[in-house]
């Protein structure tokens, strides 16, 4: 069955520091990864899209790194700020056309000064 | 340049109404998709469409209908709510690297 796993399911970082978030897949054959930031109340925004020959993707303070041998994904945050606060969902796409984007449930991230 | 424009953001209905969610894209974007955001669940697809006239079903499509008369709008409807359609609503464009910012349905 075709999952996406995301952990941890909340975090709390002081603003400044750094946090990593991790993303596990099941899904096949692979066709690309995706880490979206969500606000409270808005949609989601794309933040990186990586396909199976790129293994990292930056986005301002935003990287996003894909090792597709062990089917894991991180999104790392540099210097947080009070505005990274949201969730961040990992949403994994399969090559077969009929399949859709299999959404992990998100990792809700709280920046405090 | 709006992007991707959903009306309403919020609406009540009660059990057995009717009422239809708006998208709106300007992009001339040919992918277009509905879904709905439950809490401790990952989006999940409700139905999309390729280009105007073409639709298809995704994983919950089961309470809604959809048309594509023609590239900028994609409607859904609710034929006859139901409480286990309480949910937010996203619409999405080319490919889902575009989000509306939500239709939030309560139906009591």
């Amino acid at each position: 069955k075709n999952q996406v796993e995301q952990s941890p399911q909340s975090l709390i970082i002081l603003e400044g520091k750094n946090c990593t978030l991790q993303c596990n897949y099941t899904v096949s054959p692979f066709s690309n990864l995706r880490w979206y930031k969500q606000d409270t109340g808005r949609g989601p925004v794309s933040l990186t899209i990586m396909t199976f020959s790129e293994n990292t993707k930056s986005n301002g303070r935003y990287t996003a790194t894909l090792d597709a041998d062990t089917k894991q994904s991180s999104l790392h945050i540099t210097a947080s700020q009070l505005s990274d606060s949201a969730s961040y969902i990992c949403v994994v796409s399969a090559k077969s056309g009929n399949t859709p984007l299999v959404f992990g449930k998100g990792t809700r991230l709280s920046v405090i000064a | 340049n709006a992007g991707v424009t959903q009306t309403p953001k919020f609406q009540v209905l009660k059990t057995g109404q009717s009422m239809t969610l708006q998208c709106a894209q300007d992009m001339n974007h040919e992918y277009m998709s509905w879904y709905r955001q439950d809490p401790g669940m990952g989006l999940r697809l409700i139905h999309y469409s390729v280009g105007a006239g073409i639709t298809d079903q995704g994983e919950v499509p089961n309470g809604y209908n959809v048309s594509r008369s023609t590239t900028e709008d994609f409607p859904l409807r609710l034929l006859s709510a139901a409480p286990s359609q309480t949910s937010v609503y996203f619409c999405a464009s080319m490919g889902e690297l575009f989000f509306g910012e939500g239709s939030r349905l309560t139906v009591l």
